[in-house]
């Protein structure tokens, strides 16, 4: 039974599209977050939210719009695709949002803006 | 503002040898410190942390770090390599009294070689 699922594993779509990815967690965490990895494997904090609010926004274009229906699901939605939002994007969830950093991460969302 | 740095993108052992992965920290207060490990096509799993109890971590698979504040580093080590550890670690910085937002190290690729 996987922790952090994430659907779709694989995206691959045109620029100018609008994509989604959807996470959901049963850990029974309050806290969950959207991280991008980009082709040279770097790491980014994107979004947190904890028990459905927003607490963490780095500068990410507003393209980008998460979404919480309830702390067990985060989803990520995408306007305008364009060539550079390819990358895997990664859910991960914790216990707490001012915890010591261990993070559930999901196996990613592989995304290709062609 | 925090920051890690990870020497050496790609590090190859043998099998049976020393695995030594480095990361050097900056972070203007006293930091948490994480390895993370990703297998292919996996999300990230939390090998071992360090928040300021014991200087020397132990964690899963064998795999320590010790953390030594006058050379702000955090290195990873295993004393016999295994077929089964070739990923990408990623070394992460982060600390308590804010949201957590782990600040991820550029990765190092561990080979296993026979």
């Amino acid at each position: 039974d996987t922790a952090v699922s994430q659907t779709p594993k694989y995206l691959v779509t045109q620029m100018g599209n609008d994509k989604s990815i959807k996470c959901e967690q049963n850990l029974g965490h309050d806290t969950m977050y959207w991280y991008k990895q980009d082709s040279k494997k770097f790491l980014k904090i994107m979004f947190s939210y904890n028990n459905k609010e927003l607490i963490i926004n780095e500068t990410v274009p507003n393209r980008f719009s998460p979404k919480s229906p309830d702390k067990a699901h985060l989803n990520l939605h995408i306007n305008s695709l364009e060539l550079g939002d390819s990358a895997v994007y990664f859910c991960a969830s914790s216990q707490g949002a001012y915890n010591t950093g261990e993070l559930f991460f999901g196996e990613g969302s592989r995304l290709t803006v062609l | 503002a925090q920051s890690v740095t990870q020497l050496g993108s790609h590090v190859s052992v043998s099998e049976g040898a020393l695995v030594l992965l480095r990361c050097n920290y900056s972070s203007s207060v006293p930091p948490y410190l994480f390895w993370y490990v990703q297998y292919p096509n996996q999300g990230l799993q939390l090998l071992l942390k360090y928040t300021s109890a014991a200087t020397l971590v132990k964690g899963i698979n064998g795999f320590e770090a010790e953390f030594k504040k006058s050379e702000t580093s955090f290195h990873l080590t295993k004393p016999s390599a295994h077929m089964s550890d070739a990923a990408e670690y990623f070394c992460a910085v982060g600390h308590t009294g804010t949201a957590s937002k782990l600040t991820f190290g550029t990765g190092t690729r561990l080979q296993v070689t026979l």
